[in-house]
């Protein structure tokens, strides 16, 4: 049973297309977030939410833009994809967002835009 | 601004010694400290969490420690074995009562287990 997953694992795509991850957790947590991953392994939170609302937004492009529709989901959309985008991101969830409890990760999308 | 080191990228060890990972922290004032392994193409999976009034803390082989005044942490393995060879990272965050609520992650220790 997963806690924490995502789709799609891999994502292939052409600089300027619009994509979109999805996350669930089947946790009963609050907090979800969007971290990503860049080559040189530096993991860097870019969202977080708690019971659907925005609550971390770290300075990411607005092209990146996160919807949480439950507290389980999380889905992230990028528009106009840029070479720079590739990287692996992570969904994780927690009790609660207050840095205190122990985040669970998803296996990782990989981007890479081409 | 604020700034996580662990102390190498990679560190070696022989199997059955103890292995020793370092994090070290500037500009912050962290009220939690959490440790986390990466297998490669693997989310972080947590291990253990730290307080900043708590000096020690164990959990089976694994122990960590919280300097506050040297703005350190330390991470250690002892009896390791070939499979704790992974990325280990150090996560720091203020707790709600600093107004900082975010995890912020360190640079990463690749660990190998040499048999």
């Amino acid at each position: 049973d997963t806690a924490v997953s995502q789709t799609p694992k891999y994502l292939v795509t052409q600089m300027g297309n619009d994509k979109s991850i999805k996350c669930e957790q089947n946790l009963g947590h609050d907090t979800m977030y969007w971290y990503k991953q860049d080559s040189k392994k530096f993991l860097k939170i870019m969202f977080s939410y708690n019971n659907k609302e925005l609550i971390i937004n770290e300075t990411v492009p607005n092209r990146f833009s996160p919807k949480s529709p439950d507290k389980a989901h999380l889905n992230l959309h990028i528009n106009s994809l840029e070479l720079g985008d590739s990287a692996v991101y992570f969904c994780a969830s927690s009790q609660d967002g207050h840095g205190v409890n122990e985040q669970f990760f998803g296996p990782g999308t990989r981007l890479t835009v081409l | 601004s604020q700034k996580i080191e662990q102390n190498s990228e990679a560190l070696n060890i022989q199997e059955g010694k103890t292995a020793t990972l370092t994090c070290n922290y500037t500009n912050y004032s962290p009220a939690y400290l959490q440790w986390y392994r990466q297998d490669p193409g693997r989310g972080p999976v947590f291990l253990l969490l730290i307080r900043e009034n708590e000096k020690e803390k164990r959990k089976e082989r694994l122990k960590v420690t919280f300097d506050t005044t040297l703005k350190q942490s330390l991470f250690h393995i002892t009896a390791s074995q070939p499979a704790d060879s992974a990325t280990y990272l150090c996560a720091l965050s203020g707790g709600p009562n600093f107004g900082n609520e975010k995890l912020t992650f360190g640079t990463g220790t690749r660990l190998t287990i040499i048999p």
